[in-house]
């Protein structure tokens, strides 16, 4: 079956630092969604990639579609306190089709 | 504009019973998917549902859970005979119908499930 790795598992940054989190996987995706989800609460989507090497923003956000289509990665910039909180990668095979999610990357921001 | 709306919030039952988990999908959402979250891990999916129509049933369980979604009212996961490794964060997302993109899924605010 196909294998999806996202990375690192936590982070612990101090606010204002920049972040960097990924996925990779063993097999090919035509879309990549990040999500956040805090706790208690269901995931909510950041941004949706649906090309190849497409590079998107929201805000400080920025997250890119890899060329070979198996792997993503999302940034954050200028981190703030409001930014912690657990971040998914979902990638999906077909349109309509269900996400696979990656692991999590738990990220904490210190004042 | 309403967003995914599941309930309950949190359902507690022993085992043996059984547990009926609601989802009223997005105003205009046609197209409603479940997944499944156990504690320190990702989702899992579960199903997919068109109106009155199971799409996806690959990660369901084939004994014990089934799910519906009518023509009229929310989509219902329905799991027989509890045992506790049911407990866990039952998610509803719900999307739009194609219209030449991906359709982008709308998670609710999940409903927790913990079995005595």
């Amino acid at each position: 079956g196909q294998q999806l790795n996202q990375s690192p598992q936590s982070m612990f940054i101090q606010e204002g630092e920049d972040v960097s989190m990924n996925c990779t996987s063993s097999s090919i995706f035509n879309t990549w969604l990040w999500y956040k989800q805090d706790p208690g609460e269901g995931p909510v989507l950041l941004i949706a990639l649906y090309k190849a090497g497409e590079l998107t923003s929201n805000g400080r956000l920025t997250a890119q579609f890899g060329i070979t289509r198996k792997d993503s990665f999302l940034n954050i910039s200028a981190s703030i306190p409001s930014d912690v909180g657990i971040y998914f990668c979902a990638p999906a095979y077909n349109q309509g089709g269900k996400l696979i999610f990656g692991q999590g990357t738990e990220l904490s921001v210190k004042p | 504009n309403a967003g995914v709306m599941q309930n309950p919030r949190h359902l507690v039952r022993r085992r043996g019973q059984e547990a009926r988990l609601r989802c009223s999908p997005m105003k205009g959402h046609s197209h409603v998917y479940w997944y499944r979250q156990l504690p320190e891990e990702g989702l899992k999916f579960m199903v997919y549902l068109q109106k009155e129509n199971i799409i996806d049933e690959s990660g369901m369980p084939k004994e014990r859970f089934s799910a519906e979604f009518p023509k009229e009212g929310p989509s219902i996961l329905r799991i027989q005979q509890v045992v506790r490794g049911d407990s866990a964060a039952y998610f509803c997302a719900s999307s739009p119908p194609v219209q030449g993109g991906l359709e982008t899924q709308y998670f609710g605010p999940g409903t927790r499930l913990l079995v005595l």
